[in-house]
């Protein structure tokens, strides 16, 4: 089966771009969720959906970072506009709410650069 | 916010030696898991712990959910390696949601040939 899939896997880009990170999770999954990972402040939760409606987005950085779930296979990460200190490298991992213990399954990541 | 203490934060090892890692909270967790991250991966699941002084073994892994509820640790028997990478602990909080799972800091294992 396939797992939580993302792109781009890589992305530079020049300060005040928008970038969008895609992810797909995996079917039969209802919660997706956005992380960001950097060397000083580790795994960060962004956002998490349940059943394709934002549940708690506390973790967004500022408003220059958004995330929509359209249907239950896709999600976006959107940043706009992008900076340096957006450098990181963002996960999405996917898990069935309600399912024992709830693990996640992470994909292999957006790594972003931000010049 | 909440956090996890994992240590130690690195590890340099012969192969073959044991390893031990471990994460502690403040707060009482119902659920611990354990995650390895290769370089340019993201972190897979090793272990899930759900109840209080529960023991799993996977292969030559083991890892115990503390009956404080307030800590875990993994063990690597005989490391080879492939098990170089970034160990991470992960809780969630007693009656949480997915939401609520928070990530230690991460042990880097490096194993020496």
């Amino acid at each position: 089966d396939a797992g939580v899939i993302q792109s781009p896997r890589h992305e530079v880009t020049e300060m005040g771009q928008e970038v969008t990170l895609r992810c797909k999770p995996i079917s039969g999954h209802n919660s997706l969720f956005w992380y960001r990972q950097t060397m000083m402040r580790g795994l960060e939760l962004l956002i998490y959906f349940n059943n394709n409606v934002p549940i708690d987005d506390s973790g967004m950085p500022e408003d220059r970072f958004s995330a929509k779930m359209p249907n239950a296979s896709f999600s976006t990460l959107k940043i706009q506009p992008s900076e340096p200190r957006d450098s990181a490298v963002y996960f999405c991992a996917s898990t069935l709410a309600g399912g024992i213990g709830g693990e996640l399954f992470f994909g292999e990541g957006s790594r972003l650069t931000v010049l | 916010g909440q956090q996890l203490n994992q240590s130690p934060q690195s590890m340099f090892i012969q192969e073959g030696e044991d390893v031990s890692m471990n994460c502690t909270s403040s707060s009482i967790f119902n659920t611990w898991l354990w995650y390895k991250q290769d370089p340019g991966e993201g972190p897979v699941l090793l272990i899930a712990l759900y109840k209080a002084g529960e023991l799993t073994s996977n292969g030559r892994l083991t890892a115990q959910f503390g009956i404080t509820r307030k800590d875990s640790f993994l063990n690597i028997s005989a490391s080879i390696p492939s098990d170089v990478g970034i160990y991470f602990c992960a809780g969630r909080n007693y009656g949480g949601s997915q939401g609520n799972l928070i990530f230690g800091k991460g042990t880097k294992l490096s194993v020496k040939p």
